[in-house]
C-alpha cells in the first residue's frame, strides 16, 4: 500500500517567510508525528496528533510553529517568519493507534537564505 | 533530560561479517527500542523493533536488549555494502509512551 507522503520534497525560501509543509500519513494511521532532522544529527520530536485527541505540541521549538491535522488525514506544520536556524529536513511519520511502530515519510528539505 | 547515546562511527567491516551497533539509554522506564536504517539523503526505515528482554531474530538481523544494564544493539550478519548506511536507535519516552527519543546514529561502512 502506499506509505507516508510529504509535500513539497525541497523548499528554498527567505528569511521571514512563512512556509507550509504537508504530510499525509498512511490510510487507516490514526497517529501522526512531526520530527525535525538538523544535518548529521538524530530526530528531534515536534508533534503529536492520534485521532480527535488533544495534539501533544511539547516538541515545537517556538510560537513561530504550528501544525494542524484535519481528523485522522492530512496535516500541515506551518513555520511563520522563518528563520535560518529552521533550515532542516522536516519529516512526518505515521503509526497505529497504540502500536508505536512508526514509519516515516521522504520528509522535506527547508532552506532558509 | 531523556537520552539515547550511540557512537557515531564509522564502523567499518568487511563484507560478509558481523556488524554489531550498540545503544545506550537513560530511561529507566522505556519501554520499546527501534532500529532504523537511513541511508544518504533518505529518510529512516524502520528495520527492528523489539520489547522484551532477550534476542529478536529477523533474517540477518538480531536485535538484543538487556533492560538492567539500559543498553540495546543491533547485529547484521553476512554484512553486505548495501547494508551501509546510518542506524538509529529509538526509545520510546517512560512518561509519553508514543514519543520516542532517536540517538544521533551510528554510521556502518560495509566494505567490499
Amino acid at each position: 500500500g502506499a506509505g507516508v507522503s510529504q509535500s513539497p520534497s525541497n523548499k528554498v525560501t527567505e528569511k521571514g517567510k512563512d512556509v507550509e509543509l504537508r504530510c499525509d500519513p498512511i490510510s487507516g494511521h490514526t497517529a501522526l508525528y512531526w520530527y525535525r532532522q538538523r544535518l548529521g544529527q538524530g530526530l528531534e520530536f515536534l508533534i503529536y496528533f492520534q485521532g480527535n485527541s488533544a495534539p501533544d505540541k511539547s516538541g515545537l521549538p517556538s510560537d513561530r510553529f504550528s501544525a494542524e491535522r484535519t481528523g485522522e488525514s492530512v496535516s500541515t506544520l506551518t513555520i511563520q517568519r522563518t528563520q535560518q536556524e529552521d533550515s532542516a529536513v522536516y519529516l512526518c511519520a505515521s503509526s497505529l493507534a497504540g502500536i508505536y511502530e512508526q514509519y516515516f515519510g521522504p520528509g522535506t528539505r527547508l532552506t532558509v537564505t | 533530560q531523556k537520552e539515547v547515546e550511540q557512537n557515531s562511527g564509522p564502523l567499518s567491516v568487511p563484507e560478509g561479517a558481523i556488524a554489531s551497533l550498540n545503544c545506550t539509554y537513560s530511561d529507566r522506564g522505556s519501554q520499546s527500542f527501534f532500529w532504523y536504517r537511513q541511508y544518504s539523503g533518505k529518510s529512516p526505515e524502520l528495520i527492528m523493533f523489539i520489547y522484551s528482554n532477550g534476542d529478536k531474530e529477523d533474517g540477518r538481523f538480531t536485535a538484543q536488549l538487556n533492560k538492567a544494564s539500559q543498553y540495546v544493539s543491533l547485529l547484521i550478519r553476512d554484512s553486505q555494502p548495501s547494508d551501509s548506511a546510518t542506524y538509529l536507535c529509538a526509545v520510546n519516552n517512560e512518561d509519553s509512551s508514543y514519543k520516542l527519543i532517536f540517538g544521533s546514529g551510528t554510521r556502518l561502512l560495509v566494505r567490499p
